[in-house]
């Protein structure tokens, strides 16, 4: 099973959106709506953000959101703050395959 | 709300076998809900999953570590663990211990812990 595949970077200002993409297989994430993203800051451990594709766990802002389109999945930032820089990470097939991981830079 | 700690050395020779303990507090290791699993993450790069047991003891393995990867579980400690034989610098990494949740959501992790592979 090969990781997934997402943007190194991505950039947005404070107040902008922005979307993360993730592509895999019809074997991994076209097979079920079960990606998960997780936000990591420096010397921090992950942070479940979305789960089964589109769902925020408690405590989380609803300026996250999931969707999928096939074998690719996004995660979309709305209304960017300052602590939303981070990297992130997607994950599929049962938890087995990662992304690579992007960097959000807030301008 | 369940809470994971990562313990065990933080130095390991190469070649020698890296063993970690993962102790779960705030919930029992041997429920239904959950496997038990262990994430790396080299410096400065991404995470790679290791491998996930539940606790009737079934596991799951990374095909690329597979040959030199067990975890096993003892529920009497609520406690599961990771060993790592014949390590290589390229073993250097933070590992951290969670809980996948049977949707495959890895929803509560440990702070991580950094075992370097140096002679």
């Amino acid at each position: 099973q090969s990781a997934l595949t997402q943007p190194a970077s991505v950039s947005g200002s404070p107040g902008q959106s922005i979307t993360i993409s993730c592509t895999g297989t019809s074997s991994d994430v076209g097979s079920y709506n079960l990606v998960s993203w997780y936000q990591q800051h420096p010397g921090k451990a992950p942070k479940l953000m979305i789960y089964e594709g589109s769902k925020r766990p408690s405590g989380v802002s609803n300026r996250f959101s999931g969707s999928k389109s096939g074998n690719t999945a996004s995660l979309t930032i709305s209304g960017l703050q300052a602590e939303d820089e981070a990297d992130y990470y997607c994950c599929s097939y049962a938890g087995r395959v990662f992304g690579g991981g992007t960097k959000l830079t807030v301008l | 709300q369940l809470q994971l700690q990562e313990s065990g050395p933080g130095l390991v020779k190469p070649s020698e076998t890296l063993s970690l303990t993962c102790t779960v507090s705030g919930g029992s290791i041997s429920s239904s809900s959950y496997y038990w699993g262990w994430i790396r993450q080299p410096p400065g790069k991404g995470l790679e999953w290791i491998g996930s047991i539940y606790y009737s003891g079934s596991t799951y393995y990374n095909p690329s570590l597979k040959s030199r990867v067990t975890i096993s579980v003892d529920t009497s400690k609520n406690q599961f663990s990771l060993k790592l034989s014949s390590v290589t610098a390229a073993d250097t990494a933070v590992y951290y211990c969670a809980s996948l949740a049977v949707a495959g959501t890895w929803d509560y992790w440990g702070q991580g812990t950094l075992v370097t592979v140096s002679s």
